[in-house]
């Protein structure tokens, strides 16, 4: 089966300026999920989505990051303004379903740069 | 609130030799507990998982985990490392919420060298 896949792979932008990052799931998997993982950290939940719906979003700096999960397929999540400490790797995984037999797939990430 | 802490940062290690990856989780609940790996330019994959039962559970690639619920420690060996298996490691809890939101710790860097 194809693995999840995400886009683009590296992203370099200026401080303030927004980004948006693209993923998608494993056909079928009705969970989906973005982690953020800065550089010496273990990756941290963003937000989750069952379906088109969302789980769980109580990480999410709301003030800055959106993230959408239309049709229940696709997903993306955006940074508007991004600042200095956004850089990290961008995450996007799914699942079968939301228990805990349901393993999650990892796609490769984005590596997001702010200078 | 659930954390992680992983002990090691990086564990050098000789080919064929035993190893072991310590994790230590903190909750003042029961949990999930999970090990995944983290190959070079790729995501992450599902290693092992203990969700209940024995306590030694017994993963992909040789690897095995036991889960010690007085220690609240969930460490992962594997009695002869390949080259292959230079990696990094995470160890991720859960608590029973009705799905899963795992929690990761720092990683642990294993590198195997000839």
């Amino acid at each position: 089966e194809a693995g999840v896949a995400q886009s683009p792979r590296y992203k370099i932008i200026e401080k303030r300026q927004s980004v948006a990052f693209w993923c998608n799931p494993i056909s079928g998997h009705a969970t989906l999920y973005w982690y953020q993982q800065i550089l010496g950290q273990g990756p941290k939940l963003l937000i989750q989505f069952q379906n088109n719906g969302v789980v769980d979003d109580s990480q999410l700096p709301k003030d800055r990051f959106s993230a959408e999960r239309l049709k229940g397929v696709d997903s993306t999540l955006k940074i508007q303004p991004a600042k200095l400490e956004d850089s990290a790797v961008y995450l996007c995984a799914s699942s079968l379903e939301q228990d805990y037999n349901s393993p999650l797939h990892f796609g490769n990430g984005t590596r997001l740069t702010v200078t | 609130a659930q954390s992680v802490t992983q002990l090691d940062s990086q564990v050098p290690v000789f080919e064929e030799a035993p190893v072991e990856l310590r994790c230590n989780y903190s909750s003042s609940v029961s949990v999930y507990l999970f090990w995944y790996v983290q190959y070079p330019n790729q995501g992450l994959q599902l290693l092992l998982k203990y969700l209940s039962g024995s306590t030694l559970v017994k993963g992909i690639n040789g690897f095995e985990a036991e889960f010690n619920k007085s220690q609240t420690s969930f460490h992962l060996r594997k009695p002869s490392v390949h080259i292959s298996d230079t990696a990094e490691y995470f160890c991720a809890v859960s608590q029973y919420t009705g799905f899963q939101k795992l929690v990761f710790g720092t990683g642990t860097r294993l590198l195997v060298s000839p």
